[in-house]
């Protein structure tokens, strides 16, 4: 069984559509994260949630807007889309917001044409 | 930010042998854990470590916890084909709830 999955793989998109990433987590954790992968594969945070609550929110523009309906379920929903919102986002839960071992979705390739 | 530097960047080695890699910080880390992506693929916890001089296996996988809480090591033992990978290291700070990812090693297995 998937611990963390995320959809889509894959999703091409052209500049200015809105778009939305799903993710889903069966591990029983309370917190979940997204991060972004750039294309020299560096990590970067943009959210975490702990049981439905927002608690860390990076400098990321406001067109990128996290919901979190259950503790198992985190969706990116991004408005606006840019060139430069093309990369690898990664979902991503841990126990608690004080355990740091954290487990990663498959990642969604984002890219904007 | 918080910056984790990664050495080496890439490394290209053999078949069994071994591997060692390093990773940074400038300031103390309170845990340092080890993951490793593979293409296409999300990163995968490999170890964690949470106390200063800390010595945990997995496998062919040991990794430590610096003694001055500012660095952290990987070795690999007699690499094999499935080795390959890029390698991240994070930790986090002091002070700082969130998880900062170093910048990657990348291993490949020349036949």
């Amino acid at each position: 069984d998937t611990a963390v999955s995320q959809t889509p793989k894959y999703l091409v998109t052209q500049m200015g559509n809105d778009k939305s990433i799903k993710c889903e987590q069966n591990l029983g954790h309370d917190t979940m994260y997204w991060y972004k992968q750039d294309s020299k594969k560096f990590l970067k945070i943009m959210f975490s949630y702990n049981n439905k609550e927002l608690i860390i929110n990076e400098t990321v523009p406001n067109r990128f807007s996290p919901k979190s309906p259950d503790k198992a379920h985190l969706n990116l929903h991004i408005n606006s889309l840019e060139l430069g919102d093309s990369a690898v986002y990664f979902c991503a839960s841990s126990q608690d917001p004080r355990s740091y071992e954290q487990y990663f979705g498959p990642g969604t390739r984002l890219t904007v044409t | 930010g918080q910056q984790l530097n990664q050495s080496p960047q890439s490394m290209f080695i053999q078949e069994g042998e071994d591997v060692s890699m390093n990773c940074t910080s400038s300031s103390i880390f309170n845990t340092w854990l080890w993951y490793k992506q593979d293409p296409g693929e999300g990163p995968v916890l490999l170890i964690a470590l949470y106390k200063a001089g800390e010595l945990t296996s997995n496998g062919r996988l040991t990794a430590q916890f610096g003694i001055t809480r500012k660095d952290s090591f990987l070795n690999i033992s007699a690499s094999i084909p499935s080795d390959v990978g890029i390698y991240f290291c994070a930790g986090r700070p002091f002070g700082n709830e969130k998880l900062t990812f170093g910048t990657g090693t990348r291993l490949t297995i020349i036949p």
